[in-house]
């Protein structure tokens, strides 16, 4: 079974603006983190959270967790067409696995 | 991208056959899990392995085992395979045991169809 559910499922942008993926989950967790995936291919690791931090940013993305809400946002800024991908939040909860959402498609349109 | 490496990027076998998907961990990596994800779906824990033994397991039945080597290689092993075993299969290895507190980095997949 999932944990994590993302919202939108799927999410069509232009070019420069601003893209914001949502992810709920049911149990605690130690920390959770967001990944990138092209084209049905490998998972590339964008930035991880844990359960005692509220934000947290790495370049053009921003990750915010709302442990009481067991809720996450993830911010791309300005995206660019390269952006285009799924992206997929995953917990961590101590055991052993990362527990993956369905994840968010994004079109960013050049 | 990462220093994992899968083989073969594609495979296509009949339903009730075996397979056995590779895959070579990170320099420095001691733990490799193994997940498989269906079309349009976020991917599903399998098992993990540490220091060559089997360190958690999601749901998943018996005909879906491994192995790991003393190079922290590993190997997924398939028998009696079925149609819903048709899946992109995706290694990741991380650099703790035991507890899992560090990030994944996950390999490129082997895409699995089975007929």
């Amino acid at each position: 079974s999932q944990q994590g559910e993302e919202d939108p499922q799927a999410l069509s942008i232009q070019e420069g603006e601003n893209a914001t993926m949502n992810c709920s989950y049911k149990t605690s967790i130690n920390n959770l983190q967001w990944y990138r995936q092209n084209s049905g291919r490998g998972l590339v690791h964008l930035i991880l959270i844990r359960s005692n931090e509220r934000e947290k940013h790495s370049g053009r993305l921003r990750v915010t967790l709302d442990t009481s809400k067991k809720s996450s946002s993830l911010l791309i800024t300005a995206s660019r067409a390269a952006d285009t991908a799924s992206y997929f939040c995953a917990t961590d909860t101590g055991r052993r696995a990362l527990t993956f959402g369905s994840g968010t498609r994004l079109q960013v349109q050049p | 991208e990462t220093g994992v490496t899968q083989s073969p990027t594609h495979l296509i076998k009949t339903r009730g056959q075996q397979v056995t998907l590779r895959c070579s961990s990170q320099s420095g990596h001691n733990t490799v899990s193994w997940y498989q994800q269906a079309l349009g779906q976020g991917p599903q824990f399998i098992f993990q392995y540490y220091r060559e033994e089997e360190n958690g397991r999601g749901n998943f039945p018996p005909r879906f085992s491994g192995l790991q080597f003393p190079n922290y290689s590993s190997e997924l092993n398939v028998n009696a395979l079925e149609l819903d075993d048709s899946a992109l299969y995706l290694c990741a290895s991380s650099p703790q045991g035991g507890t899992l507190r560090a990030t994944q980095y996950f390999g490129p997949g082997t895409r699995l169809l089975v007929l």
